[in-house]
């Protein structure tokens, strides 16, 4: 099975850090993808790669970045942290081959204070 | 653009009911529709994927089936249990990345 890591289950930052959420797939998955979700509004897509270097914007990009140098990480960044990003962070992986299954991780909790 | 609608957003029924959850989607163009499973605090599982060209897929107790010319999806749960108890959300896969529904908050009766 696909195993999608995300390295922090909940961090606690400072409004304006600098805040880096990693995710690692162990599979050969091309596709990755970050998703917030938030009571009432549901997932909504922040940012996704379809290879290395490459990165497509979502609905809700503003305030976020991401980094794609290896094909089995991809990273969000959240240059100058604020309160409104307190949110669930989900990372997944999607391969175009076969049942095409979006495979998710378990999920970065994040609060800014 | 495509919007995926869950209804009702919660649900509560007593252990060993079937019931459906519904999902509605507005573009019919799609690839195909997937159905996950979310437990409090914890990411999404998935359960069931329905390629367009099919009508159904079932594991166990979970039946989804697809009717692409009206919009619409259903889950079938038989005989539920408490371990049923979550949030249920599905998502169409088309032209775009996947488009998720806010999902159904399932609660399962002992």
């Amino acid at each position: 099975d696909v195993k999608v890591t995300q390295s922090s289950r909940y961090l606690v930052k400072r409004t304006g850090e600098k805040v880096f959420l990693e995710c690692v797939q162990d599979m050969d998955h091309e596709n990755m993808f970050w998703y917030r979700q938030d009571p009432g509004l549901g997932l909504r897509l922040i940012y996704f790669s379809y290879d290395v270097k490459m990165k497509e914007k979502g609905d809700i990009p503003e305030g976020y970045s991401v980094s794609r140098e290896k094909k089995e990480r991809f990273s969000l960044i959240l240059e100058s942290a604020s309160t409104n990003q307190t949110s669930m962070y989900l990372c997944a992986t999607l391969r175009y081959s076969g049942a095409n299954v979006l495979t998710f991780g378990a999920g970065s909790r994040l609060t800014v204070l | 653009k495509q919007e995926v609608t869950q209804i009702p957003a919660a649900l509560s029924v007593p252990e060993g009911e079937n019931l459906v959850l519904n999902c509605s989607f507005t573009d019919s163009a799609i690839y195909n529709l997937q159905w996950f499973r979310q437990d409090p605090g914890k990411g999404l599982t998935s359960l069931l994927l329905i390629q367009s060209s099919q009508r159904e897929q079932t594991s166990g107790r979970l039946n989804a089936s697809l009717d692409k010319s009206s919009g619409r999806s259903t889950l079938y749960i038989a005989a539920s249990q408490p371990g049923d108890s979550a949030t249920y959300l599905c998502a169409s896969a088309g032209n775009t990345p996947l488009v998720f529904g806010k999902g159904t908050r399932l609660s399962v009766i002992a």
